[in-house]
Parts: structure tokens; sequence; C-alpha cells
């Protein structure tokens, strides 16, 4: 059995640049999650996905962040034009179902350094 | 304005001490997680309460709930340095999406 899988774990990128993260859930998990953490606070929701459909955005999902989930299975997040303030650690999880206690399995995350 | 506050922020103890770590809200919570996370690591699961008053043990560790549900704890018996780590507290919002709201945090620092 395997858990949430994301790469790469760890990407520097100069100011600028593009990047994708890319997340496989739980394989029967249907539900997929993004979330962000910064160095001293707790993971921040940034957008989750219930199968292909893209039900809700945060706001601090700028216009240059784009998430997709082609087939409902693995989903890439990318980072156009990053900025020094994008430095974080890009958390995915994923769940099974609605679940009223809402428990999240979480990957091992890819943190991003942007010089 | 913090929607979950964690206390303290850091702790360094020495192995076999007890600890308590406090999560508190204004509001009140329909059910309340606490993960684990390990530097470099994502964050793990380690419980759910969900009823005002409930008290979880799990090993060394016991989550309660307030009785109010605006509240919870986590007592480390004897800690050891495998408990290391950012203990979170977290809640859902938005229904049945799913979706968690995560304090900042408590850092256990346990020193052999």
């Amino acid at each position: 059995d395997t858990g949430v899988s994301q790469d790469p774990r760890h990407k520097i990128t100069k100011r600028g640049q593009n990047v994708t993260f890319r997340c496989d859930p739980i394989s029967e998990h249907n539900r997929l999650y993004w979330y962000r953490q910064t160095l001293g606070q707790g993971p921040e929701f940034l957008t989750y996905f219930q199968n292909e459909a893209q039900l809700e955005k945060s706001r601090l999902l700028s216009d240059r962040f784009s998430a997709e989930r082609p087939k409902g299975s693995f989903s890439t997040l990318e980072i156009q034009r990053t900025e020094q303030g994008d430095s974080a650690m890009y958390l995915c999880a994923s769940s099974i179902r609605i679940s009223a206690t809402g428990e999240l399995f979480f990957g091992e995350g890819s943190r991003l350094t942007v010089l | 304005t913090q929607l979950l506050e964690q206390s303290p922020q850091f702790l360094s103890i020495q192995e076999g001490e007890n600890l308590t770590v406090y999560c508190n809200s204004s509001s009140v919570f329909s059910s309340l997680q606490w993960y684990r996370q390990e530097p470099g690591e994502g964050p793990v699961l380690l419980v759910t309460v969900v009823t005002g008053g409930e008290v979880k043990k799990l090993k060394r560790l016991t989550f309660q709930f307030g009785d109010a549900r605006k509240d919870s704890s986590l007592h480390i018996t004897a800690a050891q340095p495998g408990d290391t780590g950012l203990y979170l507290c977290a809640l859902p919002y938005g229904g049945s999406q799913g979706n968690l709201i995560f304090g900042k945090g408590t850092k256990l620092s346990v020193k052999p």
C-alpha cells in the first residue's frame, strides 16, 4: 500500500521561473487537496478536487498558480513567474470520501526555494 | 486573527518528562483533529475528537476535547526523543468538504 506521493521533494529555482509539482494520491481516494506551509506556520489550504473537478480555490491561490487533475487521479500544481514569497513547503493530501470529520492523508511535501 | 490558537509555541524538555499542549478557539468546534509533523515531512493524523468532554488515548498520548467544544489538549506522559515534532490541531470548515484550518502548532523537542 503506497501513501500520497509528491515529486519533486525539493526544488530550487530562480525568481521568474515556472515550477510544477506532481501529486499522486492514495489510489481509491477521490478527493485531493493542495496546502502551502511556510516556516513557523501550519498548513494553509490552497485548493481541492473531487475527482477531476476543482471545487474550491483559496484567495491564496493567485493567478500565477494553477492546479489540474485531468483524469481524476494525479494532480499538478504549477507556479508561473515565481517570486521569493512563494518559497514554502507545498503539501498534497487525499481523502476517500466526504467525511464529517475530514481526516486527510498527507504526502511528504515538495519544498520550493526561490532565489 | 488566528481561528485556532496553540500554546505553547515552543517546548523543549528532557526525556521522561510529562507535558501538555493546548489548542483553543473562541468558536465551537464540530470536531478537532491532532496531527504530528516531523521535519521535512507531511503531517500525520494522530486522532479526531468529536464529542464534548471526550478523552482518547494513544499509547502515552492523551487527547481531551473540552466540554464546550472550544478547546482541546494533548498530554504526553514520559516523553521520548521520538515524540519530537510539530503538533498541529486542525478543524474542518465548509460543511463536509474536508478542508481544514490548522493552528500554527507547538514545536516539541525532547532531549535524551
